[in-house]
């Protein structure tokens, strides 16, 4: 059974940081994955997907990377900014066999200090 | 942009009560989801619809029953609510295709007192 696991829980950094959120999961036979951004008490924005067969993905300053053979990804923040600080969640899509299902981390709480 | 949208960011139920969640999509999406988050247990599907008047069980349906009449509305209904059901309820939708990228509205908080 699928476990996607993220590390660390929370995470604090000064402003203007570059900083890396670890996702990993345990099967390696994934459709895609995808990062989420949640903010206190709202709803998730997606912010990156990457198919299986893609290593990475950009959007701005925010670089999503995909190793299927070691069960990882990793967001990649540049020059953080205090507007930064939310919660961030990975979920991985095992296919459209698998029910449509995501499977998720439980996220890392991160806060950027001014 | 797609967008998703809930009927209330805030809600306020008595125990017992019959409660509607709404949740609307304009991107003719056909996959539409119900989640529940609750702190310390991340979120965990209720149900899902891949078309109308097609529903599957997630991982929690005890307790829940949903409703796709049509395509761009899903439903979550707590039949009798109980105060363990006090949480943020999310929906999401995904169109069938290559990436089944997922969605979400702005979230409901429901208060069962």
């Amino acid at each position: 059974k699928q476990e996607v696991t993220q590390i660390p829980a929370a995470l604090s950094v000064p402003e203007g940081e570059n900083l890396v959120l670890n996702c990993s999961f345990t099967d390696s036979a994934i459709y895609n994955l995808q990062w989420f951004r949640q903010d206190p008490g709202k709803g998730l924005t997606s912010l990156l997907l990457i198919q299986s067969s893609q290593r990475e993905q950009t959007s701005g300053r925010l670089n999503a990377s995909l190793d299927k053979s070691s069960g990882r990804s990793t967001l990649y923040i540049a020059a953080s900014q205090p507007g930064d600080s939310a919660t961030y969640l990975c979920a991985v899509h095992e296919g459209p066999d698998s029910n449509y299902q995501l499977i998720w981390g439980a996220g890392t709480k991160l806060i950027i200090k001014p | 942009d797609v967008k998703v949208t809930q009927s209330s960011r805030y809600l306020v139920k008595r125990t017992g009560e019959k409660v509607f969640l709404e949740c609307v999509q304009d991107m003719d999406h056909e996959n539409m989801f119900w989640y529940r988050q609750d702190p310390g247990l991340g979120l965990r599907l209720i149900y899902f619809s891949y078309d109308v008047k097609m529903k599957e069980k997630g991982d929690i349906p005890e307790g829940y029953s949903v409703s796709r009449e049509k395509k761009e509305r899903f439903s979550l209904i707590l039949e009798s609510a109980s105060t363990n059901q006090t949480s943020m309820y999310l929906c999401a939708s995904s169109l069938d295709g290559i990436t089944y990228e997922q969605y979400f509205g702005p979230g409901t908080r429901l208060t069962v007192t």
